[in-house]
């Protein structure tokens, strides 16, 4: 089956570490996303990334990075920089950059802080 | 700011019901989505409509648009259990690369 799988489920995060998420899809999709959402609030978006080897940073990309190396990857680096880490973070995939284009979700990452 | 505001913030209905949720955003746009999403999961689509088309639909679900009114209505008719999930809508505001959701709708359909 096709689609998008987001590792670890949950994650645990301690002062100072920095902390890696996983994202990788089999839809053979050219854009990537990562967000961020907080209990009761919408997706915010951290950042994005429309084709191998180039990203952009969303709204919120203070204390994150991200990589594209391959195409099915595009895993988010948490920082010791981003102070409020906790959240529910999701990433998805489009076939080509747009807003006429439907995103796939992973099942998300939940981010604790210990 | 968010581009897209759901109403209501939650809504509480009976199995074989309808339920309707609305979206009003604030500046042009070239699309607007709708998801939907279960505790603890990612979001699934549901419907795309773009700015030149009033109604869509899919199965039990109706989606319109009014650009004049910068607003957009989910109808979802004869509703189930399983329908419980939070909803959203999301705009691309012309800017070509990026969605923008709604804080959405928690919608609670009791057996």
């Amino acid at each position: 089956d096709g689609g998008i799988t987001q590792s670890p489920k949950y994650l645990f995060r301690k002062e100072g570490q920095n902390v890696t998420l996983s994202c990788e899809q089999n839809l053979n999709h050219d854009a990537m996303y990562w967000y961020r959402q907080d209990p009761g609030q919408g997706l915010r978006l951290i950042y994005y990334s429309q084709i191998v080897n180039d990203f952009q940073k969303g709204d919120i990309a203070e204390g994150y990075s991200v990589s594209r190396e391959k195409k099915e990857s595009f895993p988010l680096t948490v920082t010791s920089a981003q102070k409020n880490p906790t959240a529910f973070y999701l990433c998805a995939s489009s076939a080509n950059r747009g807003g006429n284009q439907p995103q796939h979700f992973g099942d998300g990452t939940r981010l604790s802080i210990l | 700011s968010q581009q897209g505001e759901e109403d209501p913030q939650a809504l509480s209905i009976q199995e074989g019901e309808n339920a309707t949720m609305n979206c009003s955003y604030k500046t042009s746009i070239n699309n607007l989505q709708w998801y939907r999403q279960n505790s603890g999961r990612g979001l699934v689509h549901l419907i795309l409509i773009r700015s030149n088309e009033r109604e869509k639909h899919s199965g039990r679900l109706r989606v319109t648009l009014d650009t004049s009114k910068k607003s957009s209505s989910l109808l979802i008719t004869a509703s189930r259990a399983a329908d419980t999930a939070s909803y959203f809508c999301a705009t691309d505001a012309g800017s070509n690369y990026k969605l923008t959701f709604g804080k959405g709708t928690l919608l609670t359909v009791n057996p």
